[in-house]
């Protein structure tokens, strides 16, 4: 089974640019996930997804991120415009069940951004 | 908000024994996970508990007790490969999962 894509890997940019992360998740996983990990810190949830329905994004910064989960599979996460405190580790992880049957979460190799 | 505390750093020898404790103070409680993720790398599940109790899989052992909010990832016959950064994480009430800010296990020949 494949597992979750993401892509760019690496992705270096100067502040105030913008910037977008792709995410294909595990074929048939209804939820959606997309976390922040800072350098030496545990991941941050900034947006699930249910289908293509938001379930949550109170983390989310929304005067800068925004993210979308079109047609219910691929994902998209946006920073406009990026500060410097944006350089992360984005991650993408995808679970089978819905939000209240939970399941393990699976993760994609992440996108390390910079920001410059 | 979420309080979920483990140390920062942890060495140990070749084919030793170590424990990785956790510590949550949480909204709600809907089970733990451990996982491991290696430098660079996106995390991988290692054990899921939501009883207290022991769970046994091969060299790793997770154990829980609600009780006490605790929780350790116990890793026997260590290996070279095992050197990593362990986190912990508390599903909550609303189902989110909230992580800690990770172990970093390094295993010395």
């Amino acid at each position: 089974e494949a597992g979750v894509a993401q892509s760019p890997r690496y992705k270096i940019i100067e502040k105030r640019q913008s910037v977008a992360f792709w995410c294909n998740p595990i074929s048939g996983h209804a939820t959606l996930y997309w976390y922040q990990q800072i350098l030496g810190q545990g991941p941050k949830l900034l947006i699930q997804f249910q289908n293509n329905g938001v379930v949550d994004d109170s983390q989310l910064p929304k005067d800068r991120f925004s993210a979308e989960r079109l047609k219910g599979v691929d994902s998209t996460l946006k920073i406009q415009p990026a500060k410097l405190e944006d350089s992360a580790v984005y991650l993408c992880a995808s679970s089978p069940g819905t939000v209240e049957n939970y399941n393990e979460q699976f993760f994609g190799p992440g996108t390390r951004l910079t920001v410059l | 908000g979420q309080n979920i505390d483990q140390p920062t750093e942890m060495t140990a020898t070749e084919g030793a024994i170590v424990q990785i404790n956790c510590t949550y103070q949480t909204s709600g409680f809907n089970g733990l996970f451990w996982y491991q993720q290696h430098a660079g790398e996106a995390p991988t599940f290692l054990s899921y508990n939501v009883l207290d109790g022991l769970e046994e899989k091969g060299r790793f052992s997770s154990f829980l007790s609600r009780s006490k909010g605790y929780s350790y990832l116990l890793l026997k016959e260590l290996q070279m490969k095992d050197s990593a950064s362990y986190l912990c994480a508390v599903i909550t009430r609303d189902y989110k999962l909230s992580f800690g800010a990770g172990t970093t296990v390094t295993v010395r020949a």
